[in-house]
């Protein structure tokens, strides 16, 4: 069966340490990978995209990796902050269509 | 940047009546939409993929007869929740791309929260 699977259903950090969150799929075969942000009682919206081809992206203090092989991405936030707490969302696009990871719950501790 | 509008962002109704959810492509034409549900706490799971002019496509389990998508211009896509029940109460999303903005991630819009009694 298909899945997507984000292995921390809630993350809590300090403030200014790097947070991790992984996303793990099967029997999928995404040509992209996305990372989403959203907040309570809101839409997700859009961080970053990454190819199939590409292996890292980064985006000021965030940082994505692919790995194509494993099936995994890991999504990085650098310098956390108490402002960068909220649900991040991993999302498969197969081009035809468009599925959501099951989300990690992220708190930034000050 | 492209937006997505969606309205109303709050419903109640009661229990055996329909629900018409809208949403909109504020600046740019989609020929695709996406209809999500959220419950509590939990990922969004796509219902069904609205096509512009065309019927839509919807998920496995997802019942068509009772979640009517209309995808009648470039830039509106609705659901209609008909006859709802209170197991019908959720967060409702949509969503599209702008293909102008070449490869990027989708715009959702802010999210239905239907309340059905």
């Amino acid at each position: 069966s298909q899945k997507i699977e984000q292995n921390s259903e809630a993350l809590n950090i300090q403030e200014g340490k790097t947070a991790t969150l992984t996303c793990n799929y099967t029997n999928y075969s995404p040509a992209y990978l996305q990372w989403y942000r959203q907040d309570p009682g809101r839409g997700p919206v859009f961080l970053l995209l990454i190819r199939e081809n590409e292996k890292e992206k980064r985006k000021e203090r965030l940082k994505v990796t692919f790995d194509t092989t494993l099936k995994q991405s890991l999504f990085h936030i650098t310098a956390s902050q108490p402002a960068d707490s909220a649900t991040y969302l991993c999302a498969l696009d197969t081009r035809n269509q468009f599925y959501f990871g099951t989300g990690t719950s992220l708190t930034v501790i000050p | 940047g492209a937006v997505v509008s969606q309205h109303p962002s709050r419903v109640i109704c009661k229990s055996g009546t329909s629900v018409k959810i809208e949403c909109r492509s504020l600046d740019f034409q989609a020929t695709t939409m996406f209809w999500y549900r959220q419950f509590p706490k939990k990922s969004l799971m796509l219902m069904a993929t609205s096509n512009e002019g065309s019927k839509a496509t919807y998920e496995q389990g997802v019942e068509k007869d009772k979640f009517l998508i209309n995808h009648a211009s470039l830039t509106l896509s609705t659901l209609t929740v008909t006859s709802a029940h209170p197991e019908d109460s959720s967060f409702y999303i949509c969503s599209a791309r702008d293909s102008r903005a070449g490869l990027g991630g989708y715009t959702f819009g802010s999210g239905t929260r239907l309340t059905v009694v």
